[in-house]
């Protein structure tokens, strides 16, 4: 059975770092890139971007791209999302999905339960 | 502001069919970029509906049904159920963003 199991709810301060993290499993994770995706509160689904775990390519949507790293490590089948410096309007859902097909166009067919990020002084 | 724009609300009776449009540009849905729609109740993970344009993954009652013409899509749900209520967004791809666009995201709510 494939699935994308991420990590935990974090309650962060403002300027702490942070690393969540989704561990796939049931599929060859190199095989199909992972996509992250944000929901702010009351708001709809935006991609931030996406990576390719056999070689670590990745592009980022323009209002994330210097804000947030996305990386995997194949070894242990796990993709990551990375900020260095939280701010309070990083409050959000974060989800991670496995792309259906390798290619940037395909839809995301396994979706991560999502990982709940709030910043709070 | 959604790249893709669909209607903020929708609503049926049990049993009723409903269709929630969405419209793109040039750069993702009329470029022939593919059309997926998904169903998300908040807080849990989103459920790809129809990838493809107009494909159900297996699982995907054919209650549910989509299609897409030049820059717009629609999805089309038939004998409306109470489960059926939800959030729905389409996505595709946007060339201008080399990346994935969504739209705002419909509420369906089943009266």
């Amino acid at each position: 059975e494939v699935q994308l199991v991420q990590s935990g709810a974090e309650v962060k301060k403002p300027g702490e770092s942070l690393r969540i993290s989704c561990k796939g499993s049931g599929y060859s994770f190199t095989s199909y890139w992972i996509s992250w995706v944000r929901q702010m509160p009351g708001k709809g689904l935006e991609w931030m971007g996406r990576i390719d775990p056999s070689d670590s390519y990745t592009n980022y949507s323009p209002s994330f791209q210097g804000h947030v790293t996305i990386s995997v490590d194949k070894s242990i089948s796990t993709a990551y999302l990375q900020w260095s410096s939280l701010k309070a309007s990083d409050i959000a859902m974060y989800y991670c999905a496995r792309h259906r097909a390798y290619s940037s166009s395909s839809g995301g067919d396994y979706w991560g339960q999502g990982t709940l990020v709030t910043v709070s002084s | 502001q959604s790249v893709l724009t669909q209607p903020p609300s929708v609503s049926g009776a049990p049993g009723q069919r409903v269709t929630i449009s969405c419209t793109g540009s040039s750069s993702n849905i009329g470029a022939g970029y593919e059309l997926h729609w998904y169903q998300h109740l908040p807080g849990t993970a989103p459920k790809l509906l129809i990838y493809g344009n107009n494909n159900r993954p297996s699982g995907i009652p054919d209650r549910f049904s989509a299609s897409k013409s030049g820059t717009s899509a629609s999805l089309a749900i038939t004998g409306l159920q109470a489960e059926d209520e939800a959030d729905y967004y389409c996505q595709s791809y946007d060339s201008n963003l080399s990346g994935w666009v969504f739209g705002g995201g419909t509420k369906l709510t089943v009266l």
